[in-house]
């Protein structure tokens, strides 16, 4: 059982429809991550928040917008997304500022569809 | 900038047979490497870690050992099982003052039939 919880597991939206996927941990964890992942691909780093602030946007869309309301807690609202934003969206955590890197522990994804 | 190159698959075993995938990566500093496993329609898991050179990572009979001199974290196990078909990801990480970043390489496909 993965230890980061993200809902819903799958989500059918419109081009025009807003909609927020969820993630929390309770691992204590300081560092939440948001990835892309199109199949047959490896994960593409969206945003990284440590402490609850953003620190690392890869230059997304603004029609993505991540939120972190407290430390257990990881959101990304969705707007006018496009076709070419169906993936698999997966939320990670880590323990920030440990010495060496702490790996990251993944959630097991909301599988998006745009039509 | 850092990169991670996985040796390219699909790979075909058959169940108690060998398995080897290689891994090697380019780094400006001095990263910390692990090798993640993702079962259809699950995210991505932990397999193993290791953060200095001559570090052996294990776990669920995998092994991969750091290899500073030759920038490699190869994956071996000595016996696959059809549960272990998935695919797996070799990647590394460097801190960042702004954040932990992780580079992948693009995954290796492993099936094992029985």
């Amino acid at each position: 059982d993965t230890e980061v919880t993200q809902t819903p597991k799958h989500l059918v939206m419109g081009m025009t429809n807003k909609k927020s996927l969820k993630c929390e941990q309770h691992m204590g964890h300081r560092a939440m991550y948001w990835y892309k992942q199109k199949a047959k691909k490896p994960p593409e780093l969206m945003f990284v928040y440590s402490y609850e602030k953003l620190s690392i946007n890869e230059s997304v869309p603004s029609r993505f917008s991540p939120e972190c309301p407290n430390s257990s807690l990881l959101n990304l609202h969705l707007h006018a997304l496009q076709p070419e934003d169906s993936a698999l969206y997966l939320c990670a955590s880590s323990l920030p500022g440990q010495g060496r890197n702490q790996p990251q522990h993944f959630g097991d994804g909301t599988r998006l569809s745009i039509l | 900038g850092d990169s991670v190159t996985q040796m390219e698959g699909p790979v075909t075993l058959s169940e108690e047979a060998f398995l080897t995938i290689n891994c090697t990566y380019t780094a400006t500093g001095y990263p910390s490497l692990f090798w993640y496993v993702q079962y259809p329609g699950e995210g991505l898991q932990l397999l193993l870690k290791a953060t200095k050179a001559d570090d052996k990572g294990s776990n669920k009979g995998f092994e991969a050992t750091y290899r500073k001199e030759t920038t490699s974290f190869h994956l071996e196990k000595g016996s696959v099982q059809v549960s272990d078909s998935a695919v797996y990801f070799c990647a590394l990480s460097i801190r960042e003052t702004s954040g932990s970043r992780l580079t992948f390489g693009e995954g290796t496909q492993l099936t094992v039939n029985p």
